[in-house]
């Protein structure tokens, strides 16, 4: 079946460093690809997304781009600031499993000043 | 707009209470989920709606876990009864198009 598979966290970084956060998946079909994020005592917020190949998705700095080759959507911010500490989820819907969304585990975010 | 509403934000019961949460979805968004979030993890999918039909509860529980919709906003998701295993977030969602989802604060839920 479809999965999605994350860097395991936390990953603690000091304000305005490069941030990575792996994201591969598996999937039957052609799936879009998400990223959302889950502030403290809060929701899940969609982040960005991409819906095939080659997209890039960004949003408030965060990019993401959807390798078919790599199954891969990685996502990356240039300069991280404290208050981007959060939980990020990667997710994939796809198609062909009537577009259940299906989520990683969630890799966790710690941003020192 | 207001976003996806639910209540409470918190509750805390003893084993073998029921309990129910109740969600208000974004307005015009046919589709609404709920899903249970466990420390530590992503979202799982309990129950998905088209208006007032659930077309997939393959994940729910439904020997304790039931759900409605009755008319096609708003939905209620109740467990009766509960047990230690089902503390966790439970997260009601909400979609346009079905594929990105808008998602309301969670009911953090301990069972005692």
């Amino acid at each position: 079946g479809d999965s999605v598979t994350q860097m395991e966290g936390p990953v603690t970084l000091s304000e305005e460093a490069f941030l990575t956060i792996n994201c591969t998946y598996t999937a039957t079909g052609y799936p879009s690809l998400f990223w959302y994020v889950q502030y403290p005592g809060e929701g899940l917020q969609l982040l960005l997304k991409a819906t095939k190949a080659d997209d890039k998705g960004s949003n408030k700095g965060f990019e993401a781009t959807y390798r078919k080759e790599t199954t891969s959507f990685h996502l990356e911010k240039g300069s991280v600031q404290v208050s981007d500490s959060a939980v990020y989820f990667c997710a994939l819907s796809d198609v062909t499993g009537g577009f259940k969304t299906i989520f990683g585990a969630g890799t966790r975010l710690f941003v020192k000043a | 707009e207001a976003g996806v509403v639910q209540s409470p934000r918190y509750k805390i019961i003893e084993k073998k209470q029921p309990v129910a949460f109740w969600c208000n979805p974004i307005s015009g968004h046919n589709t609404l989920y709920w899903y249970r979030q466990n420390l530590g993890q992503g979202p799982e999918l309990l129950i998905r709606y088209e208006n007032e039909e659930a077309v997939d509860d393959s994940q729910l529980p439904k020997d304790r876990f039931s759900a409605e919709r009755l008319k096609g906003v708003d939905s209620t998701l109740k467990i009766q009864p509960a047990e230690l295993g089902d503390s966790a977030v439970y997260l009601c969602a909400s979609s346009f198009d079905g594929q990105a989802r808008e998602f309301g604060p969670g009911t953090r839920l301990t069972v005692l």
